[in-house]
């Protein structure tokens, strides 16, 4: 069974950064993209990043652009969100979303349980 | 970026009823078409994807249909697990998601 579980949410200043991580089972994961994905409480769904299973192809969102890298371990399985110079708009759950290709372009199954982060002084 | 709309916001709807889901995009996205499922407290979850395929384990009474920019979620008969959020997504041009429409027990 495939499990995607986030992590690394939390409470954070304007300004400051915070690195989310997700460590995923059940698949081979570097045959596969991965995305984030936030959500803003009780509003809609807005993509954020997708890394290629290589790491050879990313993409962001125009709203993260040169403030979140992703990046990812496929030693570890992991999938990594490093975000720097936070802004309260980034107040969101952050989940991670498996592609169900090697490159980051088609949809998102399955998704983590998602992480909250909170910008705010 | 392509911009997707949904309709409408909300369905007010009763157990058995029919429920028919509207997404249109800004533009074409051709046949490149996700919808997903959101019930309070959990993630979405994949029903659809490319239109009209049906993701592993999503019972027979979610149908997809459409082409271009319009299309449609159908569910044919409500059950009371399927009161729930509703978003569509594309993936023609970089990966958005439509406003969602709420399925609500009426």
């Amino acid at each position: 069974e495939v499990q995607l579980v986030e992590s690394g949410g939390g409470l954070v200043q304007p300004g400051k950064s915070l690195r989310l991580s997700c460590a995923a089972s059940g698949f081979t994961f570097d045959d596969y993209a991965m995305h984030w994905v936030r959500q803003i409480p009780g509003k809609g769904l807005e993509w954020v990043s997708g890394i290629s299973g290589n790491s050879g192809s990313i993409d962001y969102a125009d709203s993260v652009k040169g403030r979140f890298t992703i990046s990812r371990d496929n030693a570890n399985n992991s999938l990594y969100l490093q975000m720097n110079n936070l802004r309260p708009e980034d107040t969101a759950f952050y989940y991670c979303a498996k592609d169900p290709g090697g490159e980051p372009r088609n949809w998102f199954d399955p998704w983590g349980q998602g992480t909250l982060v909170t910008v705010s002084s | 970026e392509i911009v997707l709309t949904q309709s409408p916001a909300t369905l007010s709807l009763s157990p058995g009823e029919r429920a028919t889901l509207s997404c249109r995009a800004s533009r074409s996205v051709r046949s490149y078409l996700a919808w997903y499922q959101q019930k309070p407290g959990q993630a979405p979850r994949l029903l659809i994807y490319d239109v009209s395929n049906r993701a592993t384990g999503i019972p027979a009474r979610f149908s997809g249909s459409g082409s271009g920019t319009d299309f449609t979620l159908t569910i044919s008969s409500l059950e009371p697990e399927d009161f729930a959020v509703y978003y569509c997504q594309q993936r023609s041009i970089r990966l958005t998601f439509g406003g969602g429409t709420k399925v609500e027990i009426k």
